[in-house]
């Protein structure tokens, strides 16, 4: 049963604390994404990456977020330092070549509250 | 700039029909998706369009009309398991930069 992980599932923390979130997409899935989701405004695209290079992460706040893929295996998103405003759920999915543009599978998800 | 725009809320009766709109604009165009979230899940993908008319999934069918910038999903026989919020999605222009809408919630009643 193909699925994406992702851990921590829950995670609370205290502002100016760093946070690691880490996503495992569905085995031999090339392309991953990072998305954000709040009630205010609902699913934000992050950052993106095919074959574990970065297409884009305009949608992620470059001062303290970044998102890299150490191996294919392995996706992480991190905020350094975290802040109460980045309190949300952060979902990792993954998708197979062209078809990644229009299907993707989601992980569960990380819920994170920033102290 | 891009967007979609869908309603916020659907009430329908078990058993029922009941069609989501998606109106969208973008600069490109490539398909629509539409994704299902139960409270406290994660989006599950239900299907895509590319090409314009009905794809049909079981209870659930997907429609797009290229020309007319809209979009709907179709549930039919609805269950109380359907009630969930239910997205659709479009490829914005650049890689495979995805833009989502705000979500319909979809209320089933007995």
């Amino acid at each position: 049963d193909a699925r994406v992980t992702q851990t921590p599932r829950h995670k609370v923390t205290e502002m100016g604390q760093e946070v690691t979130m880490r996503c495992q997409p569905i085995l031999g899935h090339n392309t991953v994404f990072w998305y954000r989701q709040t009630m205010m405004q609902g699913l934000e695209l992050l950052a993106y990456f095919r074959n574990r290079a970065p297409l884009d992460d305009s949608g992620m706040p470059k001062d303290r977020f970044s998102a890299e893929m150490p191996d294919a295996t392995l996706a992480t998103l991190k905020i350094q330092p975290s802040e109460p405003r980045d309190s949300a759920v952060y979902f990792c999915a993954s998708g197979l070549g062209r078809q990644a543009e229009g299907t993707q599978y989601f992980g569960p998800g990380t819920r994170l509250l920033v102290l | 700039g891009q967007s979609l725009e869908q309603p916020s809320e659907v009430t329908a009766v078990e058993g029922a029909i009941v069609q989501i709109n998606c109106t969208y604009q973008t600069s490109g165009f490539y398909g629509l998706s539409w994704y299902q979230q139960h409270d406290g899940g994660a989006p599950t993908f239900l299907s895509y369009n590319a090409l314009d008319g009905l794809e049909e999934t079981g209870r659930f069918s997907s429609f797009l009309s290229r020309s007319d910038s809209y979009g709907y999903l179709l549930l039919q026989e609805l269950q109380m398991k359907d009630s969930a919020s239910y997205f659709c999605a479009v490829r914005g222009t650049g890689g495979f930069k995805t833009i989502f809408g705000a979500g319909t919630r979809l209320f089933v009643k007995a």
